[in-house]
């Protein structure tokens, strides 16, 4: 059966430090993949989606970036954090026009 | 603005009593889904709801889509306290891909 694996589960880091998130799928080859970030209490908002290896769709302007080294990993970064960059990111992988499953987040707060 | 944009925002509610949230949305869609989010936890698939489809059932849960109107509506059935959590409805527009749209959410607490 397919799983998703998203880590760290929180992380606090101080503005202007760097950040590296990491998601990988199993048990499953080609996957779309998926960031999003969840603001407390609201829906949420996608941020990024690959549909391959090296390709990558920017959805919203900002602060991160997206990478896909790899068909089942994608890395979620950003060279120098901003206070707005605070929520809940969660990554998520589909079939083609199948449902998404989530990774369980990850809560991070800039100080 | 949002795709999709659930009604009520939070719904408080009796165990085994009924729950109904709704969802509208603006562009013609493939399908509809619901997902449920317990606190601080990714996002559950409940159910999918194609465009040719206008209800649909699983377990306690019971989804309609009316495409005339774009909306959509999830009922929870004889609820229980395990059934508090988050309900966010997501729009696969048809312009869009296979990315998706979610709503606000519609936050739900069953009292025991």
């Amino acid at each position: 059966s397919q799983t998703i694996h998203q880590w760290p589960a929180t992380l606090v880091q101080p503005v202007g430090s760097p950040l590296s998130l990491e998601c990988t799928v199993e048990g499953t080859s080609n996957p779309n993949l998926y960031w999003y970030r969840q603001a407390a209490g609201r829906g949420l908002q996608l941020l990024f989606y690959s549909v391959g290896i090296g390709q990558i769709s920017s959805e919203v302007p900002q602060n991160l970036s997206a990478s896909r080294p790899q068909d089942r990993q994608f890395i979620l970064s950003s060279k120098k954090l901003l206070l707005s960059d605070s929520g809940f990111y969660l990554c998520a992988w589909s079939g083609v026009k199948e449902p998404q499953h989530f990774g369980d987040g990850t809560r991070l707060s800039i100080l | 603005s949002q795709q999709g944009e659930e009604d009520p925002q939070a719904l408080s509610i009796q165990e085994g009593e009924n729950a109904t949230m709704n969802c509208s949305y603006k562009t013609s869609i493939n399908n509809l889904q619901w997902y449920r989010q317990n606190s601080g936890r990714g996002l559950v698939h409940l159910i999918l709801i194609r465009s040719n489809e206008r209800e649909k059932h699983s377990g306690r849960l019971r989804v309609t889509l009316d495409t005339s109107k774009k909306s959509s509506s999830l009922l929870i059935t004889a609820s229980r306290a395990a059934d508090t959590a988050s309900y966010f409805c997501a729009t696969d527009a048809i312009t869009a891909g296979n990315k998706l749209t979610f709503g606000g959410g519609t936050r739900v607490l069953v009292k025991p």
